[in-house]
């Protein structure tokens, strides 16, 4: 079984300035995804960034990028350039690439609320 | 315009009582997914269904069920051996094993 874990409950950053979210996660997959979802307050939520376990190059999707380190099981999400728009609840979730090991279910962190301060 | 529509975005239940919530998408997916979302406890999958009259269940699924007659909808009922049914619901569909979800606005159920 896979487990996420984000040790950040909650966070605050200034506009315009940069925050990281961390996330670790625990598996004997060889051959996963990594993805950080949005929940912002209106509570619809929206996929920010996806990460394939055999690139070893990180995702980048404008604003926000991710720091994957693999050996480490670590999938930390960095914001920059804050806006008052990211502030939201931000999940980490995993799901393992074979079809047999979960049937593509994602497993989720407990999230990290991010409140960006003007 | 495509998307995941769920109904009602707030329910209220007398204790005994089952409850249905709605789960539409036209984006014509296989996979759909229902997720029970409380305070500090993140996503928690309850049921999924990779295909039309498939389904298995999640990490929950104990006083819930579901059904998937059609492509596009994946209603979930709420039953009375739900010992703790407060809590917000979210519903997702995605391509089969794509990863990326498409959520509806959830639904909040509340049991008196």
């Amino acid at each position: 079984a896979q487990t996420v874990t984000q040790s950040q409950p909650e966070m605050s950053v200034q506009e315009a300035e940069t925050v990281t979210l961390s996330c670790t996660y625990d598996t004997s997959e060889s051959n996963y995804y990594l993805f950080w979802y949005k929940q912002p307050p209106s509570r619809q939520m929206i996929l920010v960034i996806r990460q394939e376990a055999y690139k070893q190059q990180n995702a980048t999707e404008n604003r926000f990028s991710v720091n994957f380190q693999k050996a480490a099981k670590s999938f930390s999400l960095k914001i920059s350039d804050s806006q008052l728009g990211d502030t939201a609840m931000y999940f980490c979730a995993f799901m393992a690439a074979d079809s047999g090991a979960g049937s593509y279910q994602l497993t989720f962190g407990k999230g990290t609320k991010l409140s960006v301060i003007p | 315009d495509g998307g995941i529509t769920q109904s009602p975005k707030y329910l209220f239940r007398k204790e005994g009582q089952n409850v249905t919530l709605s789960c539409e998408q036209n984006l014509n997916h296989d996979a759909m997914y229902w997720y029970r979302q409380d305070p500090g406890q993140g996503l928690r999958l309850i049921y999924y269904s990779q295909i039309v009259n498939d389904f298995q269940k999640g990490d929950i699924a104990e006083g819930y069920s579901v059904s998937r007659e059609k492509k596009e909808s994946f209603p979930l009922t709420v039953t009375s051996a739900q010992k703790n049914p407060t809590a917000f619901y979210l519903c997702a569909s995605s391509i089969r094993g794509s990863g990326e979800l498409f959520f509806g606005e959830g639904s909040r159920l509340t049991v008196l």
